[in-house]
């Protein structure tokens, strides 16, 4: 079965606080990919990252950066010095590799407020 | 850019009504897709399309029909609306290899049937 957990419904932080998304997920296959979106209260979700199940690279974009873990099936996000800007809600998304006929599977979503 | 354009942002329809609604993606993208949106569930697949014609069944297709004529628009159709259906309805297209590349996504369409 595939699968994704974001056991973090909503989280409070303060403008400048670092804050920490968890994402772990199941899959069997071998290969597949791993996202984040964001979707700001304007309701559209934006793409932020690809991962390939076969690159555990850490990866740092500005404030933001993503971690990998194969060995505990994790795909956490992590925003630094956190501001007003970044309030949204963030899902996390597996897709096995494939052709047609597979499908991208999103978890239920992580609320992020931050307070100035 | 790319543009996902829903046709409604608010919508509200009386249950056993038939209700449609429609995507429009301008970046000639293969696949679309119709997704629901419920809090605490996250984003879940109603149907997907990867050609013109061509049709998927997501994990929620139940109640819910879906017809693409034209590459560009993907169709979603409430056969006969009914309460549990009100939800927030998300389409989004891609191109290439589903499930490879990232999806773009519409708006949305906040969808109430009273």
């Amino acid at each position: 079965a595939q699968k994704v957990t974001q056991a973090q419904t909503e989280i409070s932080v303060v403008e400048k606080e670092d804050v920490t998304l968890d994402c772990v997920y199941e899959t069997r296959d071998t290969t597949y990919y791993l996202f984040w979106y964001k979707q700001p209260p304007s309701g559209e979700l934006v793409f932020l990252i690809r991962r390939n199940s076969f690159d555990e690279q850490n990866e740092i974009s500005g404030r933001y950066s993503w971690n990998f873990q194969k060995s505990t099936s994790s795909f956490n996000f992590t925003i630094t010095a956190s501001q007003v800007v970044d309030s949204a809600v963030y899902f996390c998304a597996l897709s096995p590799y494939g052709g047609r006929g597979f499908k991208t599977i999103f978890g239920a979503g992580t609320r992020l407020f931050v307070k100035a | 850019d790319v543009k996902v354009t829903q046709s409604s942002r608010y919508l509200v329809k009386r249950t056993g009504e038939k209700v449609f609604l429609e995507c429009v993606q301008d970046m000639d993208h293969e696949n679309m897709f119709w997704y629901r949106q419920d809090p605490g569930l996250g984003l879940r697949l109603i149907y997907f399309s990867y050609d013109v014609k061509m049709k998927e069944k997501g994990d929620i297709p139940e109640g819910y029909s879906v017809s693409r004529e034209k590459k560009e628009r993907f169709s979603l159709i409430l056969e006969s609306a009914s309460t549990n259906q009100t939800s927030m309805y998300l389409c989004a297209s891609s191109t290439g290899t589903v499930g490879y590349q990232p999806q773009h996504f519409g708006d949305g369409t906040r969808l109430s049937i009273l």
